[in-house]
């Protein structure tokens, strides 16, 4: 069975600094898709980096990057230079399909400090 | 152009009521994605539409069914509501044969069951 795994309910950043987000994930496919979403207070879900699994690159975006150990089966978020409005839900999520369903894990809770 | 739209924001019912929420996709996509999101939990996969028929399922009882029309609008209904049935609930929009990257979420409608 697929499943997302985030052990941080909640972490706190000084702004400026650089953060690491944790996922790690379990699937028996080898094709998949990795994705992070923030979540702010409004409640939509917002993309932001994906890496697919035989990406031999790690996804960057921005200040965000995404830490791929495939051996590890984690995929880590990582956000550079945080900034106060990075405040919000992290949720790490995977697809086994194209565009078919995402399984999400618990969300970890950014709180950024000036 | 307006992204995904869901309609009502808020919703109070009685336990054992029927509910039915609505979603607009973003113009030019033509599949809804449906979620469950408990308080403090992530999003959990309810269905799947495309072409008016539902595609994909996730373990939801027949409770919770859909529809989509031929706008590629889309609504859900539960019937006979539990307490355990008060969550957020998402509606993502995509093309189909795209990857989740595309895909918009709403920003949900909140249902409390009392």
């Amino acid at each position: 069975a697929q499943k997302i795994t985030q052990t941080q309910p909640g972490m706190f950043v000084q702004e400026k600094e650089a953060v690491t987000l944790d996922c790690t994930y379990d699937t028996s496919d080898q094709s998949y898709g990795l994705f992070w979403y923030k979540q702010p207070s409004s409640g939509e879900m917002i993309f932001l980096i994906y890496q697919g699994s035989y990406d031999e690159q790690n996804a960057t975006e921005g200040r965000y990057s995404l830490n791929f150990q495939k051996a590890r089966k984690s995929a880590n978020l990582v956000i550079s230079a945080s900034q106060l409005g990075d405040s919000a839900m992290y949720f790490c999520a995977m697809s086994e399909d194209q565009g078919g369903k995402l399984i999400f894990g618990q969300g970890t809770e950014l709180s950024v400090k000036p | 152009d307006a992204g995904v739209t869901q309609s009502p924001t808020h919703l109070i019912k009685t336990r054992g009521q029927q509910v039915t929420l609505r979603c607009s996709p973003k113009s030019g996509h033509d599949t809804v994605s449906w979620y469950q999101q408990a308080l403090g939990q992530g999003p959990q996969f309810i269905f799947q539409y495309y072409e008016e028929e539902e595609r994909q399922r996730g373990n939801f009882p027949d409770r919770f069914s859909g529809h989509q029309f031929p706008n590629y609008s889309s609504e859900l209904n539960v019937n006979a509501l539990l307490l355990g049935d008060s969550a957020l609930y998402l509606c993502a929009s995509s093309f189909t044969g795209t990857r989740n990257t595309e895909a918009f979420f709403g920003q949900g409608t909140r249902l409390t069951v009392v």
